[in-house]
């Protein structure tokens, strides 16, 4: 079953404008992960968040959680056009496995 | 170098052929998994394995099997069974605990002829 549900499907953009994706989910979790996916390739690790934190940021991302609205955002500052690739929210209900939303294409113009 | 390796990255087979992807990892994590992903998709997890000798179903298990005899490698073998095997096959790790980033592979493209 798939939890995570990823908005907008497909997002296009400047180079140096943000980029924010958002993800909702159905039941509780003990943390969300974000990876991205580049066309053909594997999936990296982006950020991860636990159920008790609200907010975390690494270099230009920056992560929010909001249990009680079942929500995460994605923003990437500053956008470049190496950012273009998938992104994908996860969340981990159980302790043992993830499931995957449907994703955001991102897409930034040079 | 640390990682995780798929082997062969481009597979072809004919309609009724058994055929086995290749998953290994060097990074002495516990933790194993198969997803399968259709164009313009997310991921979707087929089996996966919590420590040797032992795995578990995941959300598409019909017409897949896998093996888990070493640390290292979690073989998944799509059979004849599976109705629509064409699809991009994802392999990944994670150390075990409450912290479960999961390391990918890069994939292999399966095609039924």
């Amino acid at each position: 079953s798939q939890q995570g549900e990823e908005d907008p499907q497909a997002l296009s953009i400047q180079e140096g404008e943000n980029a924010t994706m958002n993800c909702s989910y159905k039941t509780s979790i003990n943390n969300l992960q974000w990876y991205r996916q580049n066309s053909g390739r594997g999936l990296v690790h982006l950020i991860l968040i636990r159920s008790n934190e609200r907010e975390k940021h690494s270099g230009r991302l920056r992560v929010t959680l909001d249990t009680s609205k079942k929500s995460s955002s994605l923003l990437i500052t500053a956008s470049r056009a190496a950012d273009t690739a998938s992104y994908f929210c996860a969340t981990d209900a159980s302790g043992s496995r993830l499931t995957f939303g449907e994703g955001t294409q991102l897409t930034v113009n040079p | 170098d640390g990682g995780i390796t798929q082997s062969p990255k481009y597979l072809f087979r004919k309609e009724g052929q058994n055929v086995t992807l290749s998953c290994e990892q060097n990074l002495n994590h516990d933790a194993m998994y198969w997803y399968r992903q259709d164009p313009g998709q997310g991921l979707r997890l087929i089996y996966y394995s919590q420590i040797v000798n032992d795995f578990q179903k995941g959300d598409i298990a019909e017409g897949y099997s896998v093996s888990r005899e070493k640390k290292e490698s979690f073989p998944l073998t799509v059979t004849s069974a599976q109705k629509n095997p064409t699809a991009f096959y994802l392999c990944a790790s994670s150390p075990q605990g409450l912290r479960n980033e999961q390391f990918f592979g890069p994939g292999t493209r399966l095609t039924v002829l």
